[in-house]
């Protein structure tokens, strides 16, 4: 059974604080990670994509890296406001197979 | 553009009684989906489709049917509802199956069964 881990399961932060929060994952067969945000009632949304080792990307505040090699990816975030709580979920893609894995989630929640 | 619609958004159902779940795209992707989430566990898939006409089971069919007739529209059927169903299912589109493809979700159905 192929398992995309998320951790940790929730995150409570001050406002203002940077965090992150980690994606594993198989690294035999890798072809893409993405990383969604979803929010309480809403429908999730694509943050990233990315395929090459050592990827960086980055969306204002909101940004991650990947290291196929190790299996997994890092989602940071800088200076955490109110409107980043969310549950931020990844999801692998692998070669061997047309279907994307989805992790649990990290449920992130700033506290003012 | 509407993107990716779902109706309804909240279900009771009783075991046994059957329902389709209606999804719809404005963006003339090719790739649609159904995804159950369920506490504590990612996404499951439950049926894709690559295109009209064609229609392939995920992870999780059992107990679900779909159909394709239209580029647009991706209906989910459940056959006899299970308290086993009870989640929150979500249609998604992308422009097709490559594993690079950025996929739109619906606002998500919250089903409940009896």
């Amino acid at each position: 059974i192929l398992n995309v881990e998320q951790s940790p399961q929730s995150l409570h932060v001050q406002e203002g604080d940077s965090t992150n929060f980690t994606c594993s994952f198989p690294s035999s067969n890798f072809y893409a990670l993405h990383w969604y945000r979803w929010e309480t009632a809403k429908s999730p949304e694509a943050l990233f994509v990315m395929t090459l080792n050592g990827d960086e990307k980055k969306k204002g505040r909101i940004s991650a890296t990947l290291n196929t090699k190790e299996g997994y990816s890092y989602l940071y975030i800088k200076g955490s406001q109110p409107e980043d709580s969310a549950t931020y979920l990844c999801a692998l893609g692998m070669d061997s197979n047309y279907q994307l894995i989805w992790g649990a989630g990290t449920k992130l929640i700033i506290k003012p | 553009n509407a993107g990716v619609t779902q109706t309804p958004k909240f279900q009771v159902l009783k075991t046994g009684q059957s329902m389709t779940l209606q999804c719809a795209q404005d963006m003339n992707h090719e790739y649609m989906s159904w995804y159950r989430q369920d506490p504590g566990m990612g996404l499951r898939l439950i049926h894709y489709s690559v295109g009209a006409g064609i229609t392939d089971q995920g992870e999780v069919p059992n107990g679900y049917n779909v159909s394709r007739s239209t580029t647009e529209d991706f209906p989910l059927r459940l056959l006899s509802a299970a308290p086993s169903q009870t989640s929150v299912y979500f249609c998604a589109s992308s422009y097709s199956r490559q594993l690079t493809d950025t996929q739109y979700f619906g606002p998500g159905t919250r089903l409940t069964v009896l």
